[in-house]
């Protein structure tokens, strides 16, 4: 069945720090995966996804098949990147989204 | 991109009644989903709007419990019907399109049951 973990539910860095937000996911197919962002008091938005290989906000995400994960990843975490981050995974069978329990980001001063 | 407003943004109900919830979209969309979000947690799909048909329902959830109406593509409803205390909760519309398989959402209606 189509499943994506997000083992960490906080995860607490200081203002610099690398951070990583851990997806694994399982799906019998092509995935399509995603990275939705939900800010405090503001609706779940798309962060990127990993067709288009950006980096948004300073933020990137690669997906590795061998690990089925797609992590994602900032090398200097900013305070206003405190919010919630939702890794989803498009059901090219269902015709839905799949969505992790989420990791809440808190980077402290 | 794609608008979506949703309302109400907010109610509080009493045991045993049924609310609707509206659902806009600024744009034509393929896909329209409703979605429940418990505080803290993450996201459930409750179901798949479809146009013009009945909803597709992920398991757990009944259409007698979660009427949801799609009579074109930009507009949507979700019925929480004979409510208790459980279900309370956040709803969230949701809509994008298939190609492009970006999901925008509404800013979610809280429901609150006494």
């Amino acid at each position: 069945a189509q499943r994506v973990t997000q083992p960490e539910k906080l995860l607490s860095v200081f203002k610099g720090a690398p951070v990583e937000l851990k997806c694994n996911y399982s799906y019998s197919g092509s995935p399509e995966l995603f990275w939705y962002v939900q800010y405090s008091r503001q609706r779940l938005q798309l962060l990127l996804r990993h067709i288009s290989r950006e980096s948004i906000k300073g933020f990137t995400a690669d997906l590795n098949k061998g690990e089925t994960s797609f992590h994602l990843k900032k090398p200097f975490a900013q305070e206003e990147d405190s919010a919630m981050y939702y890794c989803a995974l498009f059901d090219n069978y269902g015709q839905n989204f799949v969505f992790g329990p989420g990791t809440r980001l808190s980077v402290l001063p | 991109s794609a608008v979506i407003s949703q309302k109400p943004s907010r109610d509080i109900c009493q045991r045993g009644t049924s609310l609707t919830i509206q659902c806009q979209v600024d744009s034509q969309v393929t896909m329209m989903f409703w979605y429940r979000q418990q505080p803290g947690q993450s996201l459930t799909l409750i179901a798949t709007a479809n146009q013009g048909s009945e909803a597709t329902y992920e398991s757990g959830f009944v259409i007698d419990k979660f009427p949801i109406s799609r009579p074109n593509l930009t507009f949507s409803t979700l019925t929480v019907s004979n409510m208790s205390p459980e279900d309370s909760s956040i709803y969230l519309c949701s809509a994008g399109i298939v190609n492009t398989g970006e999901l925008f959402f509404g800013e979610g209606s809280r429901l609150t049951v006494l």
